[in-house]
């Protein structure tokens, strides 16, 4: 079975500051998708990154950057220079099962890192 | 109106009540999710419709009931809930490849059941 784990439950910075939400995940297939999402107060998930168990490039998106490593079977997030509009809840999820010609799958997500953002 | 829509997005009901949650893809999706998000825990999925057909019932009470009558529109028919279904629902869409398409979630549902 596969399982997602994010062992911070609250992480609380001042602005400015680098912060990284850590996610550890769980599966027996070869084949995998890691993905991060972001939940502002207004409660919609909001899509960050998608990373294939294929592709171990770390990736730099503005103050974004994600640390995949199969290895330790984790897949960071670090957010520099922290912003009060950075506090959220962010969840990193799973999806094992890949169809081709069509189906679909749910995702498996951690329990979330709830950010906050102190100015 | 773009991306994905709930609709209420607030909801109170009784024990006895029965109502239904709306939601309203326009992306284009083939692929349509509940989740439910109960403070605490990880989000749950519910059901996953592709194509208009259900694919996954994650062991889901049959006091929820899906519906999916297009490739554009989702419900969930409730009845006959408990407290403990006290909870955010989450509505999301994707292309019809597995897991190769991130989803898109809506602004959610928050149930409350007295």
């Amino acid at each position: 079975a596969q399982k997602v784990t994010q062992a911070q439950t609250e992480i609380s910075v001042v602005e400015k500051e680098d912060v990284t939400l850590d996610c550890v995940y769980e599966t027996r297939d070869t084949t995998y998708y890691l993905f991060w999402y972001k939940q502002p107060p207004s409660g919609e998930l909001v899509f960050l990154i998608r990373r294939n168990s294929f592709d171990e490039q770390n990736e730099i998106s503005g103050r974004y950057s994600w640390n995949f490593q199969k290895s330790t079977s984790s897949f960071n997030f670090t957010i520099t220079a922290s912003q009060v509009v950075d506090s959220a809840v962010y969840f990193c999820a799973l999806s094992e099962r890949v169809y081709s010609g069509g189906g679909a799958d749910g995702l498996t997500f951690g329990k979330g890192t709830h950010l906050i953002i102190q100015p | 109106e773009t991306g994905v829509t709930q609709t209420p997005r607030h909801l109170v009901m009784g024990m006895t009540n029965k109502k239904s949650l709306k939601c309203e893809q326009h992306l284009g999706h083939n692929a349509m999710y509940w989740y439910k998000q109960s403070a605490k825990k990880p989000l749950e999925l519910m059901f996953v419709y592709s194509l208009e057909e259900r694919v996954e019932n994650n062991s889901v009470p049959s006091r929820f009931s899906p519906e999916c009558p297009n490739s554009s529109h989702l419900f969930l028919h409730l009845h006959t809930l408990q407290p403990e279904d006290s909870a955010l629902y989450l509505c999301a869409s994707s292309q019809d490849s597995g897991s190769l398409g991130e989803q898109f979630f809506g602004p959610g549902t928050r149930l409350t059941v007295l």
